[in-house]
Parts: structure tokens; sequence; C-alpha cells
């Protein structure tokens, strides 16, 4: 099975930068994906990690540690419409590659 | 975009009704999979598809069925529905290669009184 921590909630500034942390337990590793989701919306696809390493793409930014367990988003230069949900998901390795997900950061961005 | 269509968006229905839920994707993707969101919860997975008419269980499957009979349309029945099944409902798509993200539709918001 699979155990997927994130905090629940989170503040933060326009303009400034915020981390939001993704600790995870499975039994194989076959990958780790970033979600956004506004409120009353899809989730939308943000950022994949597979391997160790920083990953960047505009103003987010995904890094991974297999060997901890652990992930983090990046979100520099904060604006308003960053208030959202954010969304941590595990692929297994092995047979199928259903992800699991954590049940996500609300991320609250005031002026 | 993946292409996600789900119907209806809004639903109101009564304890003990049967309750169907469809997605249609126009993307080709091999798999499907319905989730229900719930503050505090997030997403939980209740079935997934890998093919026409191969499907299998999520972590809370019980009370659910579902089918897939064409590649793009996937189903999600609540055959006689209780108010612990109150959710909005998310149906996602991908290929089923492990580096591609999913894709989601817009959600079916369903009360269930």
């Amino acid at each position: 099975g699979q155990n997927i921590d994130q905090p629940t909630e989170m503040t933060a500034t326009e303009g400034a930068i915020v981390q939001i942390n993704c600790t995870y337990q499975t039994s194989g590793f076959n990958g780790l994906f970033w979600y956004q989701q506004h409120a009353g919306e899809a989730p939308t696809f943000l950022s994949y990690n597979v391997l160790d390493g920083l990953e960047e793409k505009g103003r987010f930014s995904s890094f991974l540690s297999r060997s901890k367990g652990y992930s983090y988003l990046l979100l520099k230069e904060l604006q308003m419409k960053d208030s959202a949900s954010y969304l941590c998901a595990v692929r297994q390795s092995g047979g199928s590659y259903i992800p699991t997900f954590g049940r996500g950061t609300s991320l609250i961005v005031h002026p | 975009d993946a292409g996600i269509t789900q119907s209806p968006r809004h639903k109101v229905t009564e304890t003990g009704t049967p309750v169907t839920l469809r997605c249609h994707q126009t993307e080709n993707h091999r798999y499907m999979y319905w989730y229900r969101q719930d503050p505090g919860h997030g997403l939980r997975l209740i079935h997934y598809s890998y093919g026409v008419k191969d499907t299998d269980k999520g972590e809370v499957s019980d009370g659910y069925s579902v089918s897939r009979s064409k590649t793009e349309d996937f189903l999600l029945t609540l055959e006689s529905a209780t108010s612990s099944q109150t959710s909005v409902y998310f149906c996602a798509t991908d290929t089923g290669d492990s580096n591609q993200p999913q894709h989601f539709g817009d959600g079916t918001r369903l009360s269930i009184l």
C-alpha cells in the first residue's frame, strides 16, 4: 500500500515564495505528479518527477528525493490566482501504475 | 486536453434510487478512472478500467459498480444510493504509461437526500 502526506493548509503573501511538501511511503516507486485544483474545478497537471532532483517550469518547480520519500512543489512570485489546492500523487512500480493521491494542500495567497 | 465529458454535471436524488454517471472521452486513452472527492479525504479511487470490459476495484468500491462497453465510455452506477455517497465525482483518463499524467473531467456534484 501507499501512504502520502501533505500539509492541509498553507498561507502566503502575494509575491512571496512558498514550498509545499509531500512525503510518501510505498512498496515501489514509479513517478510522482503534482496537480493544481481551483475550487469547483477539475485537477490539472503541473509537474512530474521520476528521478532525483529539481524540475523547473516557469514559476513552478518540483523536487524529488527517492531515498527520503520526499517531494516539494515550489511556487515563486506568488499571484492571487495561485490560491488553490495542490495534490501530490504517486505511481507505484510493478503491475499496474494506478496513482494514489494525497489529501491535498489548500494554499491561500493574500495581498 | 483529453476531451473528457461528464454527465450529468449536477444531480439531486433520493436515498434508495439508482444513479448512473457517465464519462465520455475522445482521446482513445486506455485507462479510465472514477474518483470521489470529499473534504478532508482528497481524491479516492472507486473503480478503474484498463480496457473494454476490463475493470478493477479501487479503495472505496463498496456500493458502486462500473461498466466499459466501448473505449470512450465509462459508466459509474450507484445501485441504491445512500446519503454517504453524496460527493463530487471525477472521471479521469490516461494512456497507461507511467510517465503520463491523468486528465480529469469537470466533475459531477451528486447530492443524495
